[in-house]
């Protein structure tokens, strides 16, 4: 079936500095592919999204791009914020009968340091 | 635009007591889902209707947990009985259309903690 491995967390960096969280699939067929973000408190919400393979996903200085020849979506900002401490969620979406069905993977805590 | 809504925030239960969450999703949205979302892991489908009719509700336990949506708009989730492993949030999200490339949005989920 339909499944999604995020790296392990949780990770924890100092503002400024670079971020990679990788993403790696499974699915049957062509996927579209998301990255959520749950802020404390709050309710997922779509950071970004890319629908075919090499498309590039961005919003808020978050990138990712699909790879599908590695089965891949790696989320990366150049210059992370305090604001930016959150659960990040890698999410697969088929098309089809699935009628638009997300698998999400286990998701990785982010914590940004002054 | 108003968002997803969902109620209770919290709820604490004992086992074998049932419980029943509230959605009301963005006004239009034909889709609906059901996620759960047990702690340190992602969110599960467990039911998605399109418009009043369910679409999948293949991971939902159907000796346990019921759901409809009445008239294609709110909807509610049920759980009888509660059993320990039910802890988790409840999380209600609509969409569109529930195609592949559209948007779904979260509500702020109902964390059920059952002792």
């Amino acid at each position: 079936g339909d499944s999604v491995t995020q790296m392990e967390g949780p990770v924890t960096l100092s503002e400024e500095a670079f971020l990679t969280i990788n993403c790696t699939y499974t699915a049957t067929g062509y996927p579209s592919l998301f990255w959520y973000v749950q802020y404390p408190g709050e309710g997922l919400q779509l950071l970004l999204k890319a629908t075919k393979a090499d498309d590039k996903g961005s919003n808020k200085g978050f990138e990712a791009t699909y790879r599908k020849e590695t089965t891949s979506f790696h989320l990366e900002k150049g210059s992370v914020q305090v604001s930016d401490s959150a659960v990040y969620f890698c999410a697969l979406m088929v098309g089809g009968t699935s009628y638009g069905k997300l698998t999400f993977g286990q998701g990785t805590i982010l914590t940004v340091h002054p | 635009e108003a968002g997803v809504a969902q109620s209770p925030r919290y709820k604490i239960i004992e086992k074998r007591q049932s419980v029943a969450f509230w959605c009301n999703p963005i006004s239009g949205h034909a889709t609906l889902y059901w996620y759960q979302q047990i702690l340190g892991q992602g969110p599960k489908l467990l039911i998605q209707f399109q418009n009043n009719g369910v679409v999948d509700d293949s991971q939902l336990p159907k000796d346990r947990f019921s759901a409809e949506r009445l008239k294609g708009v709110d909807s509610t989730l049920k759980i009888q009985p509660a059993k320990l492993e039910d802890s988790a949030v409840y999380l209600c999200a609509s969409s569109p259309s529930g195609t592949a490339n559209t948007e779904a949005f979260f509500g702020q989920g109902t964390r059920l903690t059952v002792v």
